[in-house]
Protein backbone atom coordinates (compact mmCIF):
# COMPACT_ATOMS: atom_id res chain seq x y z
CA UNK A 1 0.00 0.00 0.00
CA UNK A 2 1.86 3.12 -1.17
CA UNK A 3 0.49 5.63 0.86
CA UNK A 4 2.64 8.57 -0.74
CA UNK A 5 2.64 8.64 -4.12
CA UNK A 6 5.23 10.51 -6.65
CA UNK A 7 3.53 9.51 -10.29
CA UNK A 8 6.00 11.33 -12.08
CA UNK A 9 9.65 9.57 -12.05
CA UNK A 10 11.33 12.45 -13.80
CA UNK A 11 10.59 15.96 -15.14
CA UNK A 12 12.72 18.10 -17.21
CA UNK A 13 12.83 21.99 -17.40
CA UNK A 14 14.74 25.19 -18.86
CA UNK A 15 17.21 27.14 -16.45
CA UNK A 16 15.11 30.18 -15.46
CA UNK A 17 11.59 28.60 -15.56
CA UNK A 18 9.35 26.81 -12.85
CA UNK A 19 9.95 23.46 -12.04
CA UNK A 20 6.33 21.69 -10.20
CA UNK A 21 7.03 18.45 -8.52
CA UNK A 22 3.70 16.37 -7.37
CA UNK A 23 2.45 14.52 -5.02
CA UNK A 24 -0.56 12.41 -3.52
CA UNK A 25 -1.12 10.85 -0.38
CA UNK A 26 -3.69 8.56 0.84
CA UNK A 27 -3.75 8.58 4.72
CA UNK A 28 -6.01 11.21 6.15
CA UNK A 29 -3.84 10.95 9.37
CA UNK A 30 -0.88 12.81 7.64
CA UNK A 31 -0.01 15.96 9.25
CA UNK A 32 3.32 17.03 8.39
CA UNK A 33 5.04 16.96 5.31
CA UNK A 34 8.44 17.71 3.79
CA UNK A 35 10.44 17.14 0.37
CA UNK A 36 13.62 16.75 0.83
CA UNK A 37 16.29 16.69 -2.61
CA UNK A 38 19.07 14.11 -3.24
CA UNK A 39 22.35 13.99 -4.97
CA UNK A 40 23.91 10.63 -5.87
CA UNK A 41 26.49 9.32 -3.63
CA UNK A 42 24.67 11.71 -0.75
CA UNK A 43 21.68 11.50 1.99
CA UNK A 44 18.21 13.06 1.37
CA UNK A 45 18.98 17.15 1.92
CA UNK A 46 15.68 18.50 3.99
CA UNK A 47 14.55 21.51 2.10
CA UNK A 48 10.78 22.66 3.17
CA UNK A 49 8.27 21.31 4.78
CA UNK A 50 4.45 22.39 5.62
CA UNK A 51 2.32 21.87 8.33
CA UNK A 52 -2.00 20.62 7.51
CA UNK A 53 -2.82 23.92 9.33
CA UNK A 54 -1.58 25.74 6.19
CA UNK A 55 -1.83 25.66 2.69
CA UNK A 56 1.15 27.49 1.70
CA UNK A 57 4.77 27.84 2.53
CA UNK A 58 7.74 29.76 1.15
CA UNK A 59 11.53 29.52 1.68
CA UNK A 60 13.39 31.55 -1.13
CA UNK A 61 12.61 29.90 -4.75
CA UNK A 62 10.89 27.06 -2.88
CA UNK A 63 7.04 26.98 -2.38
CA UNK A 64 5.20 24.11 -1.04
CA UNK A 65 1.34 24.19 -1.62
CA UNK A 66 -1.15 21.61 0.41
CA UNK A 67 -4.46 21.09 -0.81
CA UNK A 68 -5.84 18.88 1.99
CA UNK A 69 -9.52 18.04 0.59
CA UNK A 70 -7.82 16.87 -2.73
CA UNK A 71 -4.64 15.20 -0.23
CA UNK A 72 -2.06 16.23 -2.96
CA UNK A 73 0.81 18.90 -2.18
CA UNK A 74 3.47 20.50 -5.02
CA UNK A 75 6.48 22.06 -4.35
CA UNK A 76 7.39 24.98 -6.97
CA UNK A 77 10.95 26.26 -7.44
CA UNK A 78 11.10 28.90 -9.18
CA UNK A 79 13.30 29.95 -10.91
CA UNK A 80 14.96 26.90 -11.41
CA UNK A 81 18.89 26.22 -11.58
CA UNK A 82 21.09 23.91 -12.77
CA UNK A 83 22.11 22.78 -9.48
CA UNK A 84 18.43 22.13 -8.67
CA UNK A 85 19.04 18.86 -11.15
CA UNK A 86 18.32 16.08 -8.01
CA UNK A 87 15.91 13.23 -6.88
CA UNK A 88 13.29 14.89 -4.86
CA UNK A 89 11.38 13.04 -2.47
CA UNK A 90 8.11 13.92 -1.33
CA UNK A 91 7.60 12.95 2.89
CA UNK A 92 4.51 12.32 5.19
CA UNK A 93 4.62 12.04 8.76
CA UNK A 94 1.71 11.84 11.72
CA UNK A 95 3.64 13.01 14.60
CA UNK A 96 2.07 11.17 17.72
CA UNK A 97 1.20 7.68 16.38
CA UNK A 98 2.41 5.31 18.27
CA UNK A 99 4.94 4.31 15.86
CA UNK A 100 7.16 7.16 16.73
CA UNK A 101 7.50 10.05 13.96
CA UNK A 102 8.36 7.80 10.56
CA UNK A 103 8.52 9.15 7.57
CA UNK A 104 6.42 7.70 4.33
CA UNK A 105 8.54 8.58 1.21
CA UNK A 106 7.20 8.82 -1.97
CA UNK A 107 9.22 7.23 -4.89
CA UNK A 108 11.17 10.12 -6.09
CA UNK A 109 11.25 12.51 -9.08
CA UNK A 110 14.40 13.46 -10.54
CA UNK A 111 14.66 16.72 -11.32
CA UNK A 112 16.78 17.65 -14.69
CA UNK A 113 17.33 21.48 -15.52
CA UNK A 114 18.91 21.94 -18.58
CA UNK A 115 21.25 25.23 -19.08
CA UNK B 1 29.03 22.12 13.91
CA UNK B 2 29.28 18.39 12.66
CA UNK B 3 26.28 16.50 10.40
CA UNK B 4 25.08 13.37 10.47
CA UNK B 5 28.02 10.71 10.01
CA UNK B 6 27.50 7.14 8.86
CA UNK B 7 29.80 4.15 8.85
CA UNK B 8 31.52 2.23 6.71
CA UNK B 9 30.68 4.37 3.42
CA UNK B 10 30.52 1.10 1.45
CA UNK B 11 30.08 -3.10 2.53
CA UNK B 12 29.79 -6.16 0.89
CA UNK B 13 28.64 -9.19 3.05
CA UNK B 14 27.41 -13.10 1.69
CA UNK B 15 24.16 -14.32 2.52
CA UNK B 16 23.97 -15.56 6.26
CA UNK B 17 26.46 -12.95 7.60
CA UNK B 18 25.77 -10.03 10.09
CA UNK B 19 26.58 -7.02 9.53
CA UNK B 20 26.88 -3.87 12.03
CA UNK B 21 25.91 -0.39 10.98
CA UNK B 22 27.29 3.19 12.62
CA UNK B 23 25.74 6.40 13.02
CA UNK B 24 26.33 9.54 14.99
CA UNK B 25 23.87 12.00 15.51
CA UNK B 26 24.67 15.82 14.88
CA UNK B 27 25.35 17.96 17.90
CA UNK B 28 22.45 18.18 20.23
CA UNK B 29 19.79 15.55 18.59
CA UNK B 30 18.82 12.68 20.60
CA UNK B 31 16.67 11.12 18.04
CA UNK B 32 17.81 8.79 15.78
CA UNK B 33 15.77 7.19 12.68
CA UNK B 34 16.88 4.42 10.36
CA UNK B 35 15.68 3.85 6.71
CA UNK B 36 16.19 1.52 4.17
CA UNK B 37 15.97 2.47 0.34
CA UNK B 38 16.02 -0.18 -2.01
CA UNK B 39 17.45 1.18 -5.56
CA UNK B 40 14.59 3.24 -7.44
CA UNK B 41 12.36 3.46 -4.33
CA UNK B 42 12.05 5.91 -1.86
CA UNK B 43 13.43 5.30 1.69
CA UNK B 44 11.47 2.74 4.13
CA UNK B 45 11.05 3.16 8.17
CA UNK B 46 12.92 0.73 9.54
CA UNK B 47 13.06 2.20 13.46
CA UNK B 48 13.22 5.06 15.55
CA UNK B 49 15.51 5.75 18.91
CA UNK B 50 14.93 8.34 21.16
CA UNK B 51 16.77 8.67 24.71
CA UNK B 52 18.01 5.37 24.08
CA UNK B 53 14.47 3.14 23.87
CA UNK B 54 13.16 2.29 20.52
CA UNK B 55 10.05 4.70 19.68
CA UNK B 56 9.22 3.16 16.73
CA UNK B 57 9.20 0.50 14.11
CA UNK B 58 8.27 0.10 10.59
CA UNK B 59 7.34 -3.30 8.51
CA UNK B 60 11.09 -5.19 8.91
CA UNK B 61 11.19 -8.37 10.69
CA UNK B 62 13.14 -8.91 13.99
CA UNK B 63 16.69 -9.99 12.27
CA UNK B 64 16.79 -6.19 12.58
CA UNK B 65 17.64 -4.91 15.18
CA UNK B 66 19.35 -1.33 16.80
CA UNK B 67 21.17 0.20 19.47
CA UNK B 68 21.20 3.85 20.54
CA UNK B 69 24.12 4.93 22.86
CA UNK B 70 24.29 7.51 26.31
CA UNK B 71 25.87 9.81 23.10
CA UNK B 72 22.64 9.51 21.16
CA UNK B 73 24.53 7.45 18.39
CA UNK B 74 23.44 4.55 17.02
CA UNK B 75 23.56 0.95 15.32
CA UNK B 76 22.21 -1.37 13.37
CA UNK B 77 22.55 -4.77 12.83
CA UNK B 78 21.13 -7.01 11.12
CA UNK B 79 21.53 -10.68 10.98
CA UNK B 80 20.93 -13.67 8.54
CA UNK B 81 22.07 -11.60 6.07
CA UNK B 82 18.93 -12.10 2.85
CA UNK B 83 19.95 -10.90 -1.22
CA UNK B 84 17.13 -8.53 -0.43
CA UNK B 85 19.12 -6.44 1.79
CA UNK B 86 21.34 -4.90 -0.60
CA UNK B 87 20.25 -1.25 -0.44
CA UNK B 88 21.10 2.23 0.48
CA UNK B 89 21.02 1.90 4.68
CA UNK B 90 20.44 5.66 5.90
CA UNK B 91 20.53 7.47 9.27
CA UNK B 92 18.31 10.79 10.25
CA UNK B 93 18.62 12.66 13.49
CA UNK B 94 16.54 14.87 14.96
CA UNK B 95 16.41 17.23 17.95
CA UNK B 96 13.37 15.74 19.35
CA UNK B 97 11.45 12.57 17.93
CA UNK B 98 9.07 14.71 16.46
CA UNK B 99 11.45 17.43 15.01
CA UNK B 100 12.74 17.21 11.40
CA UNK B 101 15.19 14.49 10.50
CA UNK B 102 18.23 15.14 8.98
CA UNK B 103 19.95 12.75 6.63
CA UNK B 104 23.35 11.17 6.78
CA UNK B 105 25.03 10.42 3.57
CA UNK B 106 23.84 6.39 3.84
CA UNK B 107 26.02 3.06 3.34
CA UNK B 108 26.02 1.05 0.79
CA UNK B 109 24.93 -2.54 1.52
CA UNK B 110 26.00 -5.32 -1.16
CA UNK B 111 24.75 -9.05 -0.40
CA UNK B 112 26.26 -11.69 -2.46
Amino acid sequence: DQQVKQNSPSLSVQEGRISILNCDYTNSMFDYFLWYKKYPAEGPTFLISISSIKDKNEDGRFTVFLNKSAKHLSLHIVPSQPGDSAVYFCAASAPGETSGSRLTFGEGTQLTVNP
Amino acid sequence: ETGVTQSPTHLIKTRGQQVTLRCSSQSGHNTVSWYQQALGQGPQFIFQYYREEENGRGNFPPRFSGLQFPNYSSELNVNALELDDSALYLCASSLDWQETQYFGPGTRLLVL
